[in-house]
């Protein structure tokens, strides 16, 4: 049963525009999110977080919205650019995190269009 | 500052041998999780380390087992190896503060296993 759910597996977006990556979850005890980036043989390097008591998290050209009772959050890239091209995973973890294990997405392959 | 370290970075084996992975956290940090990633499938957690204590346990097989040790590096070791086993295996680390405040985890590039 997977309980982070990313249901696009590839989405292509043009360079400058915005890309909206999405991830759905099902655990209601899920209150903190990641998001990753992964590049083909390097492990995922952290991109934003965000925990349950806020909606929206602003870092730069990234933005995770989180809507608790649709159990839903997304990530905003503004602009797009090449370098973006990656998979994206979706993480969570619940009950405080600390030092328990997230559960992730199957990723979002994401390709920058010039 | 240094990312996390593992070692080996890729490691063939043969069926029902043993294979030891390590991982060397960022510095300062406390908590160390391994995870392991099949062939297009997403990191599954597999066990956590908190001041070289277990803290959290996912879908370890008995076969594996783990430690942290004194300088808060760790080890993943593998036993009775399987043709499953054959993954991308992820250690990531984290510092705790004691507010147990959320943190993020950093990983490291990977081991490769291969078993043949």
């Amino acid at each position: 049963d997977q309980q982070v759910k990313q249901n696009s597996p590839s989405l292509s977006v043009q360079e400058g525009r915005i890309s909206i990556l999405n991830c759905d979850y099902t655990n209601s005890m899920f209150d903190y999110f990641l998001w990753y980036k992964k590049y083909p043989a390097e492990g995922p390097t952290f991109l934003i977080s965000i925990s349950s008591i806020k909606d929206k998290n602003e870092d730069g050209r990234f933005t995770v919205f989180l809507n608790k009772s649709a159990k839903h959050l997304s990530l905003h890239i503004v602009p797009s650019q090449p370098g973006d091209s990656a998979v994206y995973f979706c993480a969570a973890s619940a009950e405080g995190g600390g030092a328990d294990g997230l559960t992730f997405g199957k990723g979002t392959h994401l390709i920058i269009q010039p | 500052a240094a990312g996390v370290i593992q070692s080996p970075r890729h490691l063939i084996k043969e069926k029902r041998e043993t294979a030891t992975l390590k991982c060397y956290p960022i510095s300062r940090h406390d908590t160390v999780y391994w995870y392991q990633q099949g062939p297009g499938q997403d990191p599954q957690f597999l066990i956590s380390f908190y001041e070289k204590m277990q803290s959290d346990k996912g879908s370890i097989p008995d076969r594996f087992s783990a430690q942290q040790f004194s300088d808060y590096h760790s080890e993943l070791n593998m036993s009775s190896l399987e043709l499953g086993d054959s993954a991308l295996y992820f250690c990531a680390s984290s510092f705790l503060p004691g507010t147990g405040l959320y943190n993020e985890q950093f990983f490291g590039p990977g081991t490769r296993l291969t078993v043949l």
